[in-house]
């Protein structure tokens, strides 16, 4: 099945460790989205790409950056994680002529310690 | 004021009880709008959309209200497996692609 699929589902990294997310979609989506949910939380916009066009949201830390090496493959790189990146990271397409967001991703649950 | 705001609840009903959530919004230019459902420590996923209107998927009724600038969820004989945490998204006019998640509301039904 046609599907957005996020590796690792569960990752635990150290503090100050460099860890790396990563999602793939067989959709062939315009747009992909990383999100940042805490518990009772709602989902929180990092940055998108509508194709290679990257849109970084203005309360993202420096810490948070994004690769998309192609239309399929989008990475989350956490340079410095800090206790305050533990969350569930969820990545999500859409068409580029889509009215929402339609699928989303496992998520990965980042434990930082 | 955030963007789009919920009650986070919990709203906690008997099995067969009629339950309604409502949504706010801040923005009037918001253009789409979707209820989502999210089960603990899973993935959101989309429940239905929300029509000018008002729309109805079985048990499940939206509606929109532009003038008050809210959006409602209603489920009718709630089950047990209707427990979830139930999210509204918003999404902004203007050709972005870009949905607000609000922050949830919390449905347990109790036997």
């Amino acid at each position: 099945d046609a599907m957005v699929i996020q590796n690792p589902r569960y990752q635990v990294t150290q503090f100050g460790k460099p860890v790396t997310l990563s999602c793939s979609q067989t959709l062939n989506h315009n747009v992909m989205y990383w999100y940042q949910q805490k518990s009772s939380q709602a989902p929180k916009l990092l940055f998108h790409y509508y194709d290679k066009d990257f849109n970084n949201e203005a309360d993202t830390p420096d810490n948070f950056q994004s690769r998309r090496p192609n239309t399929s493959f989008c990475f989350l790189d956490i340079r410095s994680p800090g206790l305050g990146d533990a969350a569930m990271y969820l990545c999500a397409t859409s068409r580029a002529d889509d009215t929402g967001l339609r699928d989303f991703g496992p998520g990965t649950r980042l434990t930082v310690t | 004021r955030k963007e789009v705001e919920q009650d986070p609840g919990p709203f906690n009903v008997p099995e067969g009880a009629t339950v309604a959530f409502n949504c706010t919004y801040s923005n009037s230019a918001s253009q789409s709008f979707f209820w989502y459902r999210q089960d603990c420590r899973k993935e959101p996923k989309l429940l239905m959309s929300v029509y000018s209107s008002g729309n109805e998927d079985g048990r499940f009724t939206a509606q929109l209200n532009r003038a008050s600038q809210y959006i409602s969820l209603l489920i009718r004989d709630s089950k047990l497996s209707d427990s979830a945490t139930y999210l509204c998204v918003v999404k902004r006019s203007g050709g972005s692609y870009i949905p607000t998640f609000g922050r949830g509301t919390s449905l347990i039904v109790h036997p």
